[in-house]
């Protein structure tokens, strides 16, 4: 079933600990997104990428970084977590040039920074 | 800084009556996005307007898309138990994208 996966789906973390959230998807599409979802905050873009081999930075993207080496990947590094990064993370794909249109997401993966 | 806001934050109706959310930008959006997400869920796309006072109906919801491109409003008519979950507008400006606060909607059967 074409869609997007993400893992781990759940994890807990140290403070200082390096991490990195997968994601891949298979609709071969040309755009992927990164969001944190905090209550009463909605949905804030950390960083996208319109195509492979290219980034952006988003909304928050301070202390996160990203890669984008083939279509499908785009993984979500926090070089070193603190607490303040406890959220849950979403990935998103869209198709079309432009990327900013309707977006897929994928089931999140929940963070916890103690 | 950008800013989308919702309101109301919730909304709670009994299961028949209808609900609106509405949705503010501190600026100009490109288009507007409507998403809606379950308890536990990820967001889902429900519809995407372009056009300057564009209005789009699926089934018993009527998205709206205001003259100025900064706001937008949903309405759903005769909400059902199904309806239950949190409706998120979202939009791009320059090359950031934004989503709002959201409003989460109960309904009472």
């Amino acid at each position: 079933i074409a869609g997007i996966t993400q893992a781990p789906t759940s994890q807990i973390l140290a403070a200082g600990r390096r991490m990195t959230l997968r994601c891949t998807q298979d609709m071969r599409h040309n755009a992927m997104y990164w969001y944190r979802q905090d209550l009463g905050l909605g949905l804030r873009l950390i960083h996208y990428s319109n195509t492979a081999g290219t980034t952006g930075k988003g909304e928050v993207p301070d202390g996160y970084s990203v890669s984008r080496a083939n279509t499908d990947d785009f993984p979500l590094t926090l070089a070193s977590a603190v607490p303040s990064q406890t959220s849950v993370y979403f990935c998103a794909s869209s198709s079309g040039a432009s990327g900013w249109n309707e977006q897929f997401f994928g089931p999140g993966t929940r963070l916890t920074v103690l | 800084g950008q800013q989308v806001m919702q309101i109301p934050q919730y909304q709670h109706v009994q299961e028949g009556e209808d609900f609106t959310t509405y949705c503010n930008s501190s600026t100009t959006l490109s288009n507007i996005q409507w998403y809606k997400q379950r308890p536990g869920g990820h967001p889902v796309f429900l519809i995407q307007l372009v056009k300057s006072g564009e209005v789009k109906k699926q089934k018993r919801l009527t998205f709206q898309f205001g003259e100025a491109k900064k706001n937008s409003s949903l309405h759903i008519t005769a909400t059902q138990t199904t309806d239950v979950g949190t409706y998120f507008c979202a939009g791009p400006t320059g090359n950031q994208f934004y989503f709002g606060t959201g409003t989460s909607l109960t309904v009472i059967p």
